[in-house]
């Protein structure tokens, strides 16, 4: 399981860090994901964090490369994302999702159930 | 970046129609091709992986085919636990969301 922690309201410009712990399994060789979905639309990559056996590297989409930064605690087994600068348009529940792989595909096999984060003034 | 187009966006079905949506690919994404199904506002669940991999302990009803840039979501028949947003997701690069589809009761 997944279970993300964090969300809020806060002000443009501000910062929120999100967590998501992992239960179950490790993620030393688990890749992670944060998805987000704005009230009334669809889903939206945020990010991902490779497994810390092939060097915990983290990956953005365009719209929150150079605000958001993901990180982990193997001592914890949980994932950050420390969210900077924040706009209205980061307004959105948070999904942490754990990633599978099949048959050389990666899909997302255990989600969170999400954490909303507010930014408004 | 891999542009995913998802059809319908919504669509009106009874139970027991048959339900296609279709998601097409920017350029090829071979057979990394995932779909999703949301309801109200709970976490999407995976329901089909690698294009036509049945997840585990999703109902036989749901199918997937396709490769290349164009993937097809085939309900059998739909029944009333069906009702729900759907979105395919590219996994060959990064990934990429297609927009949803609504699919409602007529």
């Amino acid at each position: 399981q997944v279970a993300e922690f964090g969300g809020g309201l806060v002000k443009p410009g501000g910062s929120l860090r999100l967590s998501c712990t992992a239960s179950g399994f490790s993620l030393y060789d688990s890749w992670m994901n944060w998805v987000r979905q704005a009230p009334g639309k669809g889903l939206e990559w945020v990010g991902r964090i490779k497994s810390r056996n092939v060097g915990a590297t983290p990956d953005y989409a365009a719209p929150v490369k150079g605000r958001f930064t993901m990180s982990m605690d193997d001592s914890k087994n949980t994932i950050y994302l420390q969210m900077d600068n924040l706009t209205t348009e980061d307004t959105a529940v948070y999904y942490c999702t754990a990633l599978s792989r099949f048959e050389g595909v990666i899909f997302m096999s255990r989600w969170g159930r999400g954490t909303l984060v507010t930014v408004s003034s | 970046d891999i542009e995913m187009t998802q059809s319908p966006s919504a669509l009106s079905a009874s139970i027991g129609d048959r339900v296609t949506i279709t998601c097409r690919a920017s350029q090829s994404i071979s057979r990394h091709l995932n779909w999703y199904q949301q309801k109200g506002g709970k976490a999407p669940q995976v329901l089909i992986h690698g294009a036509s991999n049945l997840e585990p302990g999703v109902p036989s009803r749901f199918s997937g085919s396709g490769s290349g840039t164009d993937f097809t979501l085939t309900i059998s028949s739909l029944q009333p636990d069906d009702f729900a947003t759907y979105y395919c997701q590219q996994s060959y690069y990064m990934t990429t969301f297609g927009q949803g589809t609504k699919v409602e009761s007529k």
